[in-house]
């Protein structure tokens, strides 16, 4: 059974850059793992943020990136916005399954 | 404009069983894969199942396996969750998104609003 491993909480201040990271346990996360990252706000559904590592939806907003770093995928903010605090989940492809990691908490403070 | 508008959910009693509804407007179903991801009290998200958009093949977590199934009606433009032999565990906010693309690995762009299942006697 795949874990994937992102950070639990992490903290910017406003206009700041924060990088999110999301491991597999299977090794390397490369494109066939499809990394797609999602937003959720507190009593909220959740909302499609990137795919496929690098994609954009037409309503993500340009601070938002994708890459792939150090082996894991990677979810950038830059020039964080108050709004920007929510709980972060990205989602890998492995072996014929999907598997979310487990979120980041993003404190704007 | 997407929407997805899920039903279904209530509560069930341990071993019991419940059909998940996800009516699908602004596109055709037939046309992406679908998904059923899920959320427990205070957790995070859980992919449940999964729909090929392309040639139907169906694919679901390994614990479901076997007591969840994924169907579609494309005359409907509906998707469905059977859900059997229901345990305590499968208590969560159960959300339909809509794929990306056809192919099942993209993963989700729309999301439904969620309905909730609760397991208990």
């Amino acid at each position: 059974q795949t874990v994937v491993t992102q950070e639990p909480s992490l903290t910017v201040s406003p206009g700041g850059t924060v990088t999110l990271t999301c491991a597999s346990s299977t090794g390397t996360v490369t494109s066939s793992y499809y990394p797609s990252w999602f937003q959720q706000k507190p009593g909220q559904a959740p909302r499609a943020l990137l795919y496929s590592t690098t994609n954009k939806h037409s309503w993500t907003p340009a601070r938002f990136s994708g890459s792939l770093l150090g082996g894991k995928a990677a979810l950038t903010l830059s020039g964080v916005q108050p709004e920007d605090e929510a709980e972060y989940y990205c989602l890998l492809y492995n072996a014929g399954g999907l598997v979310f990691g487990g979120g980041t908490k993003l404190t704007v403070l | 404009e997407v929407q997805l508008l899920e039903s279904g959910g209530g509560l069930v009693q341990p071993g019991g069983s419940l059909r998940l509804s996800c009516a699908a407007s602004g596109f055709t179903l037939s046309n992406y894969a679908m998904y059923w991801v899920r959320q427990s009290p205070g957790k995070g998200l859980e992919w449940v199942s999964g729909i090929s958009g392309s040639d139907g093949s169906t694919y679901n977590a390994d614990s479901v396996k076997g007591r969840f199934t994924i169907s579609r009606d494309n005359s409907k433009n509906t998707l469905y969750l059977q859900m059997n032999s229901l345990r305590a565990e499968d208590t969560a906010v159960y959300y339909c998104a809509k794929g990306v693309k056809m192919r099942y690995f993209y993963g989700m762009d729309d999301w439904g609003q969620g309905t909730t299942v609760t397991v208990s006697s």
